[in-house]
């Protein structure tokens, strides 16, 4: 059974920075590019990050571009994000996701809050 | 970019009734699209993907069909356990993603 636990959120000045780590269990890890999707409260989703299975490619939205850095452990089955200059309106529940081989989103995690409040 | 429409935002309905959902993709994303299905303080529940197959475990009620820019989302006879917000996503542009904004079905 495919399982992605998301941990690391919380409550973070503005400006400040939050590492998010996600561990997978389930599946090959290592095969499958990995996202990160955020929802703020309220609002629909919004794909964030993805990096491929070996951790070779990364590709941001444009709102966290330069601020935000996607990485994986294959080793530990485990994916990343690093959030830096967090303003308010990263403040979201924030999913990791598998990615099949056609780039389907296939599996998500329960998600973990990043507040970002003074 | 390509961007994604959904209408209605919302719609209420009755339990047994037959409901539609339509998105719209900005430019060509061929079958390249999936629909998702979300409740409150829940993770989004993945229904159909490459626009007309239907998730393993799905109840047959869920069908989508399309192709191009314009899809839509039939629940054949609405359910109790159907009022959710259901997003579709455009991965034409693997990997690169676009979510719709959402419909969200109340009870009427």
């Amino acid at each position: 059974e495919v399982q992605l636990l998301e941990s690391g959120g919380g409550l973070v000045q503005p400006g400040g920075s939050l590492r998010l780590s996600c561990a997978a269990s389930g599946f090959t890890f290592s095969t499958y590019a990995m996202s990160w999707v955020r929802q703020a409260p309220g609002k629909g989703l919004e794909w964030v990050s993805i990096i491929s299975g070996s951790g070779g490619s990364t590709f941001y939205a444009d709102s966290v571009k330069g601020r935000f850095t996607i990485s994986r452990d294959n080793s530990k089955s485990t994916l990343y994000l690093a959030m830096n200059s967090l303003r308010g309106e990263d403040t979201a529940l924030y999913y990791c996701a598998k990615a099949t081989d056609t780039g389907l989103t296939d599996y998500w995690g329960q998600g973990t809050l990043v507040t970002v409040s003074s | 970019d390509i961007q994604m429409t959904q209408s209605p935002s919302t719609l209420s309905a009755s339990v047994g009734d037959r409901v539609t959902i339509t998105c719209r993709a900005s430019q060509s994303i061929s079958s390249w699209l999936a629909w998702y299905q979300q409740k409150p303080g829940k993770a989004p529940k993945l229904l159909i993907y490459k626009a007309s197959s239907l998730e393993s475990g799905v109840p047959s009620r869920f069908s989508g069909s399309g192709s191009g820019t314009e899809f839509t989302l039939t629940i054949s006879s609405l359910q109790p356990d159907d009022f959710a917000t259901y997003y579709c996503q455009q991965y034409n542009s693997y990997p690169i993603f676009t979510f719709g904004p959402g419909t969200k079905v109340h009870i009427k």
